[in-house]
């Protein structure tokens, strides 16, 4: 019955390494949505996407990168992580339109620590 | 600016009834969402509202006053697996959601 799934639930990298996060739907959503969340803070979008090879930024976009070669995953790409990207990492997904009674569905998250 | 609040942590008892509250300043509105999430698993969709009003869904409850920019969620008939955090969202015009911190709640026995 998973709907979105992350491939890696938790991960260790070192500063400077490249960092993938992959994320997969199988409900045929449009819509894409990778978040970090951080204790005392609320979700905070880093990149979306509405459409297959589309891209847009989010609020935090900075230190990262998304690829959506196919409709059904969204990975997100940190080109050299650092330490304060030590997260956890949620991916969401919706179907398309701008209706407000849109909901996200989320994927179990991904908790990356940056040593 | 665009801000959500709500308590950090709220306690009850099993069997009983809470109440958590979230204020919400967007630029426009388009609906307030609550989502629950169980630690180190998915946030859950629980409701949407856009009118002002109580939403009723079996043990749980959501209420808007858009004039007052208040929203709360009501969880009757408390169980222990109720405890987790809950996360108040609202959406503003562009149709982005805005995040409060959430709320972990804690259900004693």
């Amino acid at each position: 019955d998973v709907k979105v799934t992350q491939s890696s639930r938790y991960l260790v990298k070192r500063t400077g390494e490249k960092v993938f996060l992959e994320c997969v739907q199988d409900m045929d959503h449009e819509n894409m949505f990778w978040y970090r969340q951080d204790p005392g803070l609320g979700l905070r979008l880093i990149y979306f996407s509405y459409d297959v090879k589309m891209k847009e930024k989010g609020d935090i976009p900075e230190g990262y990168s998304v690829s959506r070669e196919k409709k059904e995953r969204f990975s997100l790409i940190l080109e050299s992580a650092s330490t304060n990207q030590t997260s956890m990492y949620l991916c969401a997904s919706t179907s398309g339109g701008t209706s407000g009674a849109n909901v996200l569905t989320f994927g179990a998250g991904s908790r990356l620590t940056v040593l | 600016g665009q801000n959500i609040d709500q308590p950090t942590e709220m306690t009850a008892t099993e069997g009983a009834i809470v109440q958590i509250n979230c204020t919400y300043q967007t630029s426009g509105f388009n609906g307030l969402f609550w989502y629950q999430q169980h630690a180190g698993e998915a946030p859950t969709f629980l409701s949407y509202n856009v009118l002002d009003g109580l939403e009723e869904k079996g043990r749980f409850s959501s209420f808007l006053s858009r004039s007052k920019g208040y929203s709360y969620l009501l969880l009757k008939e408390l169980q222990m697996k109720d405890s987790a955090s809950y996360l108040c969202a609202g959406m503003d015009s562009n149709y982005q959601l805005i995040w409060g911190a959430g709320t972990k709640l804690i259900i004693k026995p």
